[in-house]
């Protein structure tokens, strides 16, 4: 399973770190992602990161903003969260990529407003 | 970046009915389409992945069809658990997904 952590109120500008913890499968031979959900919207991809953390993807709206990383020896998915907008806010999910997305988190909640 | 567009945005059905939601891509993803079903308050759950493969656990009930840039996911007798929301997303070059399609009750 997959259990998000981190998520809450920040003011824009702010930072926030999510972690998505990892369990009863081999995290370390995954590829894994990060999507989120406004409310009551659609879903939109976030970022990519490879089995062993080398290979990283980002969607534009994040680039240079958002890190993703991972600890395999914790078994924890990381999105560093830099320069926060309001239009961050929404639920994000962690993902496992193996036949498309198919196991996802139960979602943390971000909100940034002042 | 490829666009993905659901059809209808809202559908209004029963239980018993057959229901169709399209998915269209803006090029051509051949076969590497995934739908997701998604109720209130929970994670999207994986129904179908390549387009047509059934995801282990998923009633066989539903049922994917297309390639290239057509897809439809089929539901052949709606049951009370199936009212959500459906979304389809393309991993054939990159990562997006439809805006979703609600399913409620008529």
């Amino acid at each position: 399973q997959l259990v998000e952590s981190g998520g809450g109120l920040v003011q824009p500008g702010g930072s926030l770190r999510l972690s998505c913890a990892a369990s009863e499968f081999s995290f370390r031979t995954f590829y894994m992602h990060w999507v989120r959900q406004v409310p009551g919207k659609g879903l939109v991809w976030v970022s990519r990161i490879s089995d062993d953390g080398t290979d990283k993807s980002y969607a534009d709206f994040v680039k240079g903003r958002f890190t993703i990383s991972r600890d395999n020896a914790r078994n924890i998915l990381y999105l560093q969260m830099d320069s926060l907008r309001a239009e961050d806010t929404a639920v994000y999910y962690c993902a496992r990529y193996y036949d498309a997305f198919d196991l996802w988190g139960q979602g943390t909640m971000v909100t940034v407003s002042s | 970046d490829i666009q993905m567009t659901q059809s209808p945005s809202t559908l209004s059905a029963s239980v018993g009915d057959r229901v169709t939601i399209t998915c269209r891509a803006s090029q051509n993803i051949h076969d590497w389409l995934a739908w997701y079903q998604q109720k209130p308050g929970e994670a999207p759950k994986l129904l179908i992945y390549k387009a047509s493969t059934l995801e282990g656990g998923v009633p066989s009930r539903f049922s994917g069809s297309g390639s290239g840039t057509d897809f439809t996911l089929t539901i052949s007798s709606l049951q009370p658990d199936d009212f959500a929301s459906y979304h389809c997303q393309q991993y054939d070059t990159g990562f997006s997904f439809g805006q979703g399609t609600k399913l409620e009750i008529k």
